[in-house]
C-alpha cells in the first residue's frame, strides 16, 4: 500500500514551452502533497505544499507563477513548469501524506527528470 | 533555519562489512529525525525514525540513535548486503512554521560489492 506514482518519468522540452508533471496517490487519499526539486548530488529542496482544494503554499524563493501547482482531487496533484528554461532542468519529486498516518509520514513518488533544451 | 549535513559519499563496501553514515543537524526546538532510502528507480522510503532524544530507530538491521548533545543521528548496520545498495537521506522535521515539513541532507550513495 501507500504507492505514489509520477508521470512522466522523463520529459524533454524546448525552452519557452510549458510542461505538466502529475503526481498520483494510487491506493490512498492524500490531503497534502509536497513537491521537491533535486539537483545533482544535492539534497531535496521543498518547493511547495499543496492541500486538496486550496492554494499551494510556496517556499521562500520559489516563483509561484513559474511553478503552478494544482491539487484538484484527493489523489492527484500537478506541477506545471511554465515558460521553461534550461536552468529549470532538474529532478522533480512529489510526496503525499494520508490523513490516516502520522504527521511525518510522507510517501514519495519515483521522480520526474525534466530536461529543457 | 533547519539544516542537515551528511557525510560525503559515495561509500563503497564489501558484503558483510560494517556501515556508518554520519548525520548531524541544526534545528530550532526539538526536531524529529529520519533516515530515508532510495533504491534505484524507486521513490524515497522511510527507513527509520526517532522523535525524541535518546530514542533509537531501527529497521531491516539498520539503527540510528537520536543524540541531542551532539546533534547527531548516525546510521549504522552491522553487516551490509548487496541489496542495501541505495541512496540514503537523513532528514528532520521540526515544529513551528516548518511543522510536518522535511529538511533533507544531501544524500549518501552506498554501493555494496559481493
Amino acid at each position: 500500500g501507500a504507492v505514489v506514482s509520477q508521470h512522466p518519468s522523463r520529459v524533454i522540452c524546448k525552452s519557452g514551452t510549458s510542461v505538466k508533471i502529475e503526481c498520483r496517490s494510487l491506493d490512498f487519499q492524500a490531503t497534502t502533497m509536497f513537491w521537491y526539486r533535486q539537483f545533482p548530488k544535492q539534497s531535496l529542496m521543498l518547493m511547495a505544499t499543496s492541500n486538496e482544494g486550496s492554494k499551494a503554499t510556496y517556499e521562500q524563493g520559489v516563483e509561484k507563477d513559474k511553478f503552478l501547482i494544482n491539487h484538484a482531487s484527493l489523489t492527484l496533484s500537478t506541477l506545471t513548469v511554465t515558460s521553461a528554461h534550461p536552468e529549470d532542468s532538474s529532478f522533480y519529486i512529489c510526496s503525499a501524506r494520508s490523513p490516516g498516518t502520522g504527521i511525518y509520514e510522507q510517501y514519495f513518488g519515483p521522480g520526474t527528470r525534466l530536461t529543457v533544451t | 533555519g533547519n539544516s542537515v549535513t551528511q557525510m560525503e559519499g559515495p561509500v563503497t563496501l564489501s558484503e558483510e562489512a560494517f556501515l556508518t553514515i554520519n548525520c548531524t543537524y541544526t534545528a530550532t526546538g526539538y526536531p524529529s529525525l529520519f533516515w530515508y532510502v532510495q533504491y534505484p528507480g524507486e521513490g524515497l522510503q522511510l527507513l527509520l525514525k526517532a522523535t525524541k532524544a535518546d530514542d533509537k530507530g531501527s529497521n531491516k538491521g539498520f539503527e540510528a540513535t537520536y543524540r541531542k548533545e551532539t546533534t547527531s543521528f548516525h546510521l549504522e548496520k552491522g553487516s551490509v548486503q548487496v541489496s542495501d545498495s541505495a541512496v540514503y537521506f537523513c532528514a528532520l522535521s521540526s515544529g513551528g512554521t516548518s511543522y510536518g515539513k522535511l529538511t533533507f541532507g544531501q544524500g549518501t550513495i552506498l554501493t555494496v560489492h559481493p
